[in-house]
């Protein structure tokens, strides 16, 4: 079985861009959630989506967006982008009834200057 | 909002050593797992916890679920070279509802 993908692996983006990030999941999983990873922070939550709805969502501005599509496949977008935004940006699919284990991708590394 | 406190930050260790570390909450949870991180990777799911007192192993990973649950530990023996990485415990509460909450991880370095 496929693991889960994120696309792109790298990016590189000037303050006040947008960026939207890819997240395929393990197949058959319905639910994906996202990730923000910092060196100082940690893994901060960013939202849950199940079955094309968000479920859950963390503590991030409203610059912060996503979406999932009937695939399940997720996006996440992130407007006016700010030098704090740099981070490691992690997808992690889990079926998302029942069990709650999560599979991480590989992350997509967003810097911006 | 909700963290959970992972001890030690980090830690040596020289091969052939067992190594230990834990979380503590202030919640109760109903599953703990454990995660392994690699520079420039995801973290990879090495164990699930789901019972109060559960007790599983995945090779040379130990790890429990605390009986109060509220704490889990996991423990390394023999370790060797490739166990150096970020070790991340994960939390969630009951139901649908409630992400899972990270710890903010463990360190595992070799001794000089």
């Amino acid at each position: 079985k496929a693991g889960v993908t994120q696309t792109p692996r790298y990016l590189i983006k000037t303050r006040g861009q947008q960026v939207t990030l890819s997240c395929s999941p393990i197949s058959g999983h319905r639910s994906v959630s996202w990730y923000q990873q910092t060196p100082g922070q940690g893994l901060q939550f960013l939202f849950e989506y199940f079955s094309e709805t968000q479920r859950n969502k963390g503590n991030f501005p409203g610059r912060f967006s996503g979406r999932q599509f009937s695939n399940s496949r997720s996006e996440m977008n992130v407007s006016t982008l700010e030098l704090g935004d740099s981070a490691l940006y992690l997808c992690a699919s889990s079926v998302g009834t029942v069990s709650y284990e999560q599979y991480f991708g590989p992350g997509t590394r967003l810097t911006v200057t | 909002g909700q963290q959970l406190n992972q001890s030690p930050q980090s830690m040596f260790i020289q091969e052939g050593e067992d190594v230990s570390m834990n979380c503590t909450s202030s919640s109760i949870f109903n599953t703990w797992l454990w995660y392994k991180q690699d520079p420039g990777e995801g973290p990879v799911l090495l164990i699930a916890l789901y019972k109060a007192g559960e007790l599983t192993s995945n090779g040379r990973l130990t790890a429990q679920f605390g009986i109060t649950r509220k704490d889990s530990f996991l423990n390394i023996s023999a370790s060797i070279p490739s166990d150096v990485g970020i070790y991340f415990c994960a939390g969630k509460g009951g139901g649908s509802q409630g992400n899972l909450i990270f710890g903010k991880g463990t360190k595992l370095s070799v001794k000089p």
